[in-house]
């Protein structure tokens, strides 16, 4: 079965401190791994995609296949990286997105 | 460029009643989908439509259905409402599908009496 799963709904840290937002998936397939993000009053919208293998606003992630998890990262948090973050899941020839149920993270001052 | 516009953005029913909620996307994409999203089951796809064709479609009953026209834009429709069809509906577009980057809409907020 396809799915996505982020444990944690509530992730709180201080300013400054690192983030690790949980990823795990299960596909049979090849997949294609998104992290999309959520600020207050605006739109979903895409932060990265394990393809691209760029660092956005100070946020990685990478797919371990291994694990088959990717999780996404960031040194140092800072308070306008407060939203929600969805880890998303596709595959080839599927034309569909596989949302997890979101991770709020909420950066303390 | 103009972003996803999804229209009505709220919308009150009855059970029993049916609605036609609509998704104009970004012009150029040609891909449209569709999500819930609710509290509890975070966003869970609905369907997909590429070039007026149904390429893909979720686990929901067939009360959902939905449709593309030959400009790309997209509608869905919900029959004979259920008070747990109360959620916000998302409309994403992209240029080919999943694969491509997907550009969401505002939503349409349902709520069901």
């Amino acid at each position: 079965a396809q799915r996505v799963t982020q444990p944690e709904k509530l992730l709180s840290v201080f300013k400054g401190a690192p983030v690790e937002l949980k990823c795990n998936y299960s596909y049979s397939g090849s997949p294609e791994l998104f992290w999309y993000v959520q600020y207050s009053r605006q739109r979903l919208q895409l932060l990265l995609r394990h393809i691209s293998r760029e660092s956005i606003k100070g946020f990685t992630a990478d797919l371990n296949k291994g694990e088959t998890s990717f999780h996404l990262k960031k040194p140092f948090a800072q308070e306008e990286d407060s939203a929600m973050y969805y880890c998303a899941l596709t595959g080839s020839g599927t034309y569909k997105y596989i949302f997890g149920t979101g991770t709020r993270l909420k950066v303390l001052a | 460029k103009a972003g996803v516009t999804q229209t009505p953005r709220y919308l009150i029913k009855t059970r029993g009643q049916q609605v036609t909620l609509s998704c104009s996307p970004i012009s150029g994409h040609r891909s449209v989908s569709w999500y819930q999203q609710t509290p509890g089951q975070g966003l869970q796809f609905l369907f997909e439509y590429f070039s007026e064709t149904q390429r893909n479609k979720g686990n929901f009953p067939g009360r959902f259905s939905g449709r593309q026209f030959s400009n790309s834009r997209s509608e869905m429709n919900v029959s004979t409402l259920e008070l747990g069809d109360s959620a916000l509906y998302l409309c994403a577009s992209s240029l080919q599908g999943a694969r491509d980057t997907q550009y969401f809409g505002p939503g349409t907020r349902l709520t069901v009496l």
